[in-house]
């Protein structure tokens, strides 16, 4: 696709409830980066993926966090039994190269509300 | 670690003037690149400008400018004869240069831009 592409644009879900984001990176993008952006806050680095390789997860919250990108394109954020705190907006971006300055192309984010 | 700081909450413009964002940052590397995106209420965030740390020269993409203080560790945006569309949340960002194990992004909390017709 021409940009990155995340679904849902919105989920809701209840307090306990596991739930999955998914990322489509543009195509033949090596590196791709979850960040987490909180009501009036900037983004905040979550977890990179270069290739399928996860090469750092030091912005997980916690172990309730976990993200995959087993084929090297597509990734999923999985957030298990989910709690207030965990509302957020997500966005993934995508980088075309490791070790140069590409610039990260964002999508649109998935709005996550918990109640 | 490195942090990025806006001081500006919010500003204001009138359209066709002059807007200045300002941001500061704290590193001990020598070699990083800082960024300007623009997130609208769509939520996309978009580059704007980029300028390598290693550049003494400030960046410019069209109206918009960068002011790049490296002793200072100041990065300031500057839109010229601002227009309607320009009005968003500007984030500024810091990234480790090569050799950096991850090249995530670091932002600042964001300013607030309106534009007034």
């Amino acid at each position: 696709g021409a940009g990155v592409s995340q679904s849902p644009r919105y989920k809701v879900a209840k307090r306990g409830q596991d739930v999955a984001l998914r990322c489509d990176p543009i195509s033949g993008h090596v590196s791709l980066f979850w960040y987490q952006q909180a009501l009036g806050q900037g983004p905040e680095f979550l977890t990179y993926f270069q290739n399928e390789a996860q090469l750092d997860k030091s912005g997980l919250p916690s172990d309730r966090f976990f993200a995959e990108r087993p084929e090297g394109s597509v990734s999923t954020l999985k957030i298990q039994r989910t709690q207030q705190e965990d509302s957020a907006v997500y966005l993934c971006a995508s980088s075309l190269d490791v070790g140069s300055n590409q610039p990260q192309h964002f999508g649109d984010g998935t709005r996550l509300s918990i109640l | 670690a490195q942090t990025v700081t806006q001081s500006q909450p919010e500003m204001s413009v009138q359209e066709a003037e002059t807007v200045t964002l300002s941001c500061t940052y704290d590193t001990s590397e020598s070699d990083y690149y800082l960024f300007w995106y623009k997130q609208p209420p769509s939520r996309q965030m978009i580059l704007v400008i980029r300028q390598e740390a290693y550049k003494q020269q400030n960046a410019t993409e069209n109206r918009f400018s960068v002011n790049f203080q490296k002793a200072a560790k100041s990065f300031s945006l500057k839109i010229s004869d601002s227009q309607l569309g320009d009005a968003a949340m500007y984030f500024c960002a810091y990234r480790q240069g090569y050799g950096g194990a991850t090249n995530k992004l670091i932002f600042g909390t964001g300013t607030l831009l309106a534009v007034q017709p």
